[in-house]
């Protein structure tokens, strides 16, 4: 069925260090794909999202790149601070009617000072 | 503008029980997705409501159910509970297809 990987379950980082967290999606059609951070005892928060015909996003200090070649995704966190820590999920929508996303298992994200 | 609101907050139910969660969308949102969050599966979608009308449907049994009203506040209701429902259920709103899409701080439920 479809899914959505993410190549590596936990990530540490130092603090200050830049932090890229990548996944793998398995519909090519899927046009539309956002980055969610979710805290411990709460929500999943939208940090960003990218459209298919996109390579490239920026926010603030996050960073988003496209390569539909080969079905990835990443999330570039600059200089990461502790506050970072948390499960980053992506998350695909492959359907062309609706909002029903696919996500990803989610990367764990440890900053360390 | 105010966030997407969820309630309850924790719920503890008996096996064989039905349960309503509630959630309330960000103002202007009309469309509104559930979705089940466990530790062994992830995040997995329920359903969609838009204009109170299901508009797409996941993978889980009709126990699972929902409604969407007027004012864009959307029920699901699970019937018949069972252990493995138990889980942290969570509402997302967007304005529409192909835009950002905001969750709530999510329902726990716990299936005893």
């Amino acid at each position: 069925g479809e899914s959505v990987g993410l190549h590596l379950p936990t990530l540490s980082v130092q603090e200050g260090d830049n932090s890229i967290i990548n996944c793998a999606y398995s519909n090519s059609a899927s046009d539309y794909f956002i980055w969610y951070k979710q805290e411990s005892g709460k929500g999943p928060q939208f940090i960003i999202d990218i459209r298919s015909n996109m390579d490239k996003r920026q926010g603030q200090r996050v960073t988003v790149l496209l390569n539909k070649t080969v079905k990835h995704l990443s999330l570039q966190i600059a200089a990461t601070q502790p506050g970072d820590s948390a499960v980053y999920f992506c998350a695909e929508n492959p359907y062309n009617y609706g909002q029903n996303f696919v996500f990803g298992p989610g990367t764990r994200l440890s900053v360390l000072p | 503008k105010a966030g997407v609101t969820q309630t309850p907050r924790y719920l503890i139910k008996t096996r064989g029980q039905q349960v309503t969660l509630s959630c309330s969308p960000i103002s202007g949102h009309r469309s509104v997705s559930w979705y089940q969050q466990t530790p062994g599966q992830g995040l997995q979608f329920l359903f969609e409501y838009f204009s109170e009308t299901q508009r797409n449907k996941g993978n889980f049994p009709g126990r699972f159910s929902g409604r969407q009203f007027s004012n864009s506040r959307s029920e699901m209701n699970v019937s018949t509970l069972e252990l493995g429902d138990s889980a942290l259920y969570l509402c997302a709103s967007s304005p529409g297809r192909g835009s950002e899409q905001y969750f709530g701080p999510g329902t726990r439920l716990t299936v005893t």
